[in-house]
């Protein structure tokens, strides 16, 4: 199993471009999430999926949108990149939304805005 | 809301040392997981030990241990016979049992000191 993969490793965008970041696993969980990381705040959910064709805001949705077409893949997209989401992203799995099942995180991507 | 802090933006310890991160949450909730991540410098995040709140004892992990005070909310993270190879960020998390959406701590940045 490759696990959750995620591309690019990096990316430099520029005010006002759009982009999307991909995100796949291997191991056909219900559950997947996108979360941004910043200096000094841990890491924030930005959106979530509890299976194909459901998807949901989590704390900082505002700026990107995603969609779940097949259960493998779960890209978060860029409209118009802003600075304010230079961060690193994260994508990351579980078999299920409940119970006492571990998420499994993808490498992540580092995005700089200029 | 759930809250996690983590008050300790920065250690560090002599080689084959212990040292202790801590960690507080804030919850309304009984039944929940929380969490130690670990990530070093290439960015994966890697799960360290696991605790459910409906159990009483401390999980263990090799090396790494919690002190679990469910009254208290505390969760903190020892690390026995510290090794060049711990020195990384650490988050603390907290799960509610019924969703997958984790909550992050600030971070500690933990140094080992050969």
């Amino acid at each position: 199993n490759a696990g959750v993969t995620q591309t690019p490793k990096f990316q430099v965008l520029k005010t006002g471009q759009s982009m999307t970041l991909q995100c796949a696993q291997d191991m056909n969980h219900e559950y997947m999430s996108w979360y941004r990381q910043d200096p000094g705040m841990g890491l924030r959910l930005i959106h979530y999926s509890v299976g194909a064709g459901i998807t949901d805001q989590g704390e900082v949705p505002n700026g990107y949108n995603v969609s779940r077409s097949t259960t493998e893949d779960f890209p978060l997209r860029l409209l118009s990149a802003a600075p304010s989401q230079t961060s690193v992203y994260f994508c990351a799995s579980s078999y299920s939304q409940g119970g006492p099942y571990e998420q499994y995180f993808g490498p992540g991507t580092r995005l700089t805005v200029t | 809301a759930q809250t996690v802090t983590q008050s300790q933006p920065e250690m560090s310890v002599q080689e084959a040392e212990t040292v202790t991160l801590s960690c507080t949450y804030d919850t309304s909730e009984s039944d929940y997981y929380l969490f130690w991540y670990k990530q070093p410098p290439s960015r994966q995040m890697i799960l360290v030990i696991r605790q459910e709140a409906y159990k009483q004892q401390n999980a263990t992990e090799n090396r790494f241990s919690v002190n679990f005070q469910k009254a208290a909310k505390s969760f903190s993270l020892k690390i026995s016979d510290s090794q060049l190879g711990d020195a990384a960020m650490y988050f603390c998390a907290y799960r509610f049992q019924g969703a997958q959406k984790l909550v992050f701590g600030q971070g500690t940045r933990l140094t080992i000191n050969p």
